[in-house]
């Protein structure tokens, strides 16, 4: 396993149009995070799964977002009428109970 | 809320100098990691440092965690152009949550 992967690596979109990202985390890690980055800031936490799980959600994610985990295994995040200021970096993390968060590479968003 | 701020916010230096930032959080940490994240690419995790008073040392860097857990510095010795990037403190505040700093972006000149 080399860790966890994202795609698309980049998506330009429409205003107004829906984008689908997905995240495979490390094999065996239970718990899988997304994350939301924009330009000169840290990493903002939007949600949380454990397994299947959504645990938490941030007040971030707003009804437009949404996140799923189907098996347990991978995990799409949805954003639907995408909006200019969605524009970000949204990275996913895995880790189990034992270990730190492990990021992938993260989707670069441009909404134009 | 915890709040982690890092300072400072940006750096830019001559290859072979020495360097210092830090982190400092509004609370204590449960456990604090420190992440290199470099352009258009996710942090890298670098440490975890748990035990007030604890000194890393990852080649070149030095990562020291303050006695009462409330701060924590990095030190990069001869600094070379690979480690330009965005340094990134985080607290996982003894939840499944990590919160970040706003980071210090390096940038090292050759």
């Amino acid at each position: 396993d080399t860790g966890v992967s994202q795609d698309p690596r980049h998506k330009i979109t429409k205003r107004g149009q829906n984008v689908t990202f997905r995240c495979d985390p490390i094999s065996e890690h239970n718990r899988l995070y997304w994350y939301r980055q924009t330009l000169g800031q840290g990493p903002e936490f939007l949600t949380y799964f454990q397994n299947e799980a959504q645990l938490e959600k941030s007040r971030l994610l707003s009804d437009r977002f949404s996140a799923e985990r189907p098996k347990g295994s991978f995990s799409t995040l949805e954003i639907q009428r995408t909006e200019q200021g969605d524009s970000a970096m949204y990275l996913c993390a895995s880790s189990s109970q034992r270990t730190e968060a492990f990021f992938g590479q993260g989707t670069r968003l441009t909404v134009v | 809320t915890q709040l982690l701020e890092q300072s400072p916010q940006f750096l830019s230096i001559q290859e072979g100098e020495n360097l210092t930032v830090y982190c400092n959080s509004s609370s204590v940490f449960s456990s604090l990691q420190w992440y290199r994240q470099e352009p258009g690419e996710g942090p890298v995790l670098l440490v975890t440092v748990v035990t007030g008073g604890e000194v890393k040392k990852l080649k070149r860097l030095t990562f020291q965690f303050g006695d009462a857990r409330k701060d924590s510095s990095l030190h990069i010795t001869a600094a070379q152009p690979g480690d330009t990037g965005l340094y990134l403190c985080a607290d996982s505040s003894g939840t499944y949550k990590y919160i970040f700093g706003t980071g210090t972006r390096l940038k090292v000149l050759a």
